[in-house]
């Protein structure tokens, strides 16, 4: 079936440290999506890619980096850097002109330990 | 920056009963979209109106857009207890860089 996968469900970060957030689809989609969300709130747009080797800062991006390297794959790194991390990450993807909604992936809860 | 506002911020009602969410929003839009999430997962998407469309229906949702006033309804009808989410409306503007901007989401509890 087609669908997003992220991985890991649940990761901890200990202080100092950088963390990798995997995201793969399969739907051939040309646009992917990072969102964080914390509890009882919307949400906030982090990076997104509508094509290969290029993306662009959203409205959080300070403290995250990505790469997207292959039309699959949008991986997330939460830095050092990031002073808050603790949240919930959702990926997500679309067609081109999004028309037809989004697909999110089942999410990654990252905790700061 | 978070453009939809839904309302209420939460919602408790019996199985069977309607439920309806509001979402204001600020900017001119090409469509507006409304997702459920269940509580520790994805969002999934439920229906997509368009800027130049009034009214939407999909199985029991129907959602209005009213571009003047800049808002949106979501109805569920004969509601069930499976329909306890948390459900987000979500604006898409741009032309040539499609992105959703998403609310904060009402928080709807469905009592059996």
């Amino acid at each position: 079936d087609g669908g997003i996968t992220q991985s890991p469900k649940y990761l901890f970060r200990k202080e100092g440290q950088n963390v990798t957030l995997s995201c793969e689809q399969n739907l051939n989609h040309d646009a992917m999506y990072w969102y964080r969300q914390d509890p009882g709130q919307g949400l906030r747009l982090i990076y997104y890619s509508q094509i290969v080797n290029d993306f662009q800062k959203g409205d959080i991006a300070e403290g995250y980096s990505v790469s997207r390297e292959k039309k699959e794959s949008f991986p997330l790194t939460v830095t050092s850097a990031q002073k808050n991390p603790t949240a919930f990450y959702l990926c997500a993807s679309t067609t081109g002109t999004g028309e037809y909604g989004y697909t999110f992936g089942s999410g990654t809860r990252l905790t700061v330990v | 920056s978070q453009q939809g506002e839904e309302d209420p911020q939460a919602l408790s009602i019996q199985e069977g009963e309607n439920a309806t969410m509001n979402c204001s929003y600020k900017t001119s839009i090409n469509n507006l979209q409304w997702y459920r999430q269940n509580s520790g997962r994805g969002l999934v998407h439920l229906i997509l109106i368009r800027s130049n469309e009034r009214e939407k229906h999909s199985g029991r949702l129907r959602v209005t857009l009213d571009t003047s006033k800049k808002s949106s309804s979501l109805l569920i009808t004969a509601s069930r207890a499976a329909d306890t989410a948390s459900y987000f409306c979500a604006t898409g503007s741009g032309a040539g860089s499609y992105q959703l901007t998403f609310g904060k989401g009402t928080k709807l509890s469905v009592i059996p």
